[in-house]
């Protein structure tokens, strides 16, 4: 059964101290990972696609980098409006061509002045 | 451009009655899914519209959801009857094409339902 497992739950962190989020998936067949950043009562802000072992990327203070069976998000030096739940999601390869996205829990990033 | 729009953003209803929501698309976006997010688990699909036509609603839970997309632009996902575990958040996703290449899926706000 396809599964993403997201840890921590929770996190905090001091401003400047950097830090890594952890994805692992379970997937028969990976077309591709998605990072998501989620505000309270917003809905998931597309971050970053992975799409092969090896693959990383980067925006602003944000890195992603995956391997065959997870993948991180690194945050270096981070901010308070970094704050946010993390959310990481597999898509599925397959000839039906669907969209569908298997979520993890999420990260709950919390980063203090 | 605008963003995936939805409505309403909270909803509460009692139990037994219907609910719809909506949700609008970014314009040009031919793909279409509804997400749902209950209370302490995973957003978790629901199903997956091209166009008009129903790619993948595997997602369901039961047939007291109905789902539409006339003309292939907004859509609606009704409740009827409406029941206790029904409560969550419900996030729609739009995208040019299925597999979400370059920028993902665009989400919108979502509806937070309760049924009481």
């Amino acid at each position: 059964e396809d599964q993403v497992t997201q840890s921590p739950e929770a996190l905090r962190l001091q401003e400047g101290e950097s830090s890594s989020l952890n994805c692992s998936y379970t997937v028969s067949g990976l077309r591709g990972l998605f990072w998501y950043r989620q505000d309270p009562g917003k809905g998931p802000e597309f971050l970053f696609t992975l799409y092969s072992a090896g693959e990383e990327k980067e925006k602003e203070r944000l890195k992603a980098t995956l391997t065959k069976k997870e993948s991180f998000l690194h945050i270096t030096a981070p901010k308070p409006e970094d704050s946010a739940t993390y959310l990481c999601a597999v898509q599925r390869d397959g000839s039906s061509n669907t969209g569908k996205l298997i979520f993890g829990q999420g990260t709950t990033l919390q980063v203090k002045p | 451009e605008a963003g995936v729009t939805q409505f309403p953003s909270h909803s509460v209803i009692e139990k037994g009655q219907t609910v719809t929501l909506r949700c609008d698309p970014i314009s040009g976006h031919d793909n279409l899914y509804w997400y749902r997010r209950v209370m302490g688990k995973e957003i978790k699909f629901l199903l997956h519209f091209v166009k008009e036509s129903k790619q993948d609603e595997s997602g369901m839970p039961n047939n007291r959801f109905l789902a539409e997309r006339t003309g292939g632009t907004y859509s609606t996902l009704k409740v009827q009857p409406a029941e206790l575990e029904d409560s969550g958040v419900y996030f729609c996703a739009s995208s040019f094409n299925a597999v979400g290449q370059g920028y993902g899926y665009t989400f919108g706000s979502g509806t937070r339902l309760t049924v009481v």
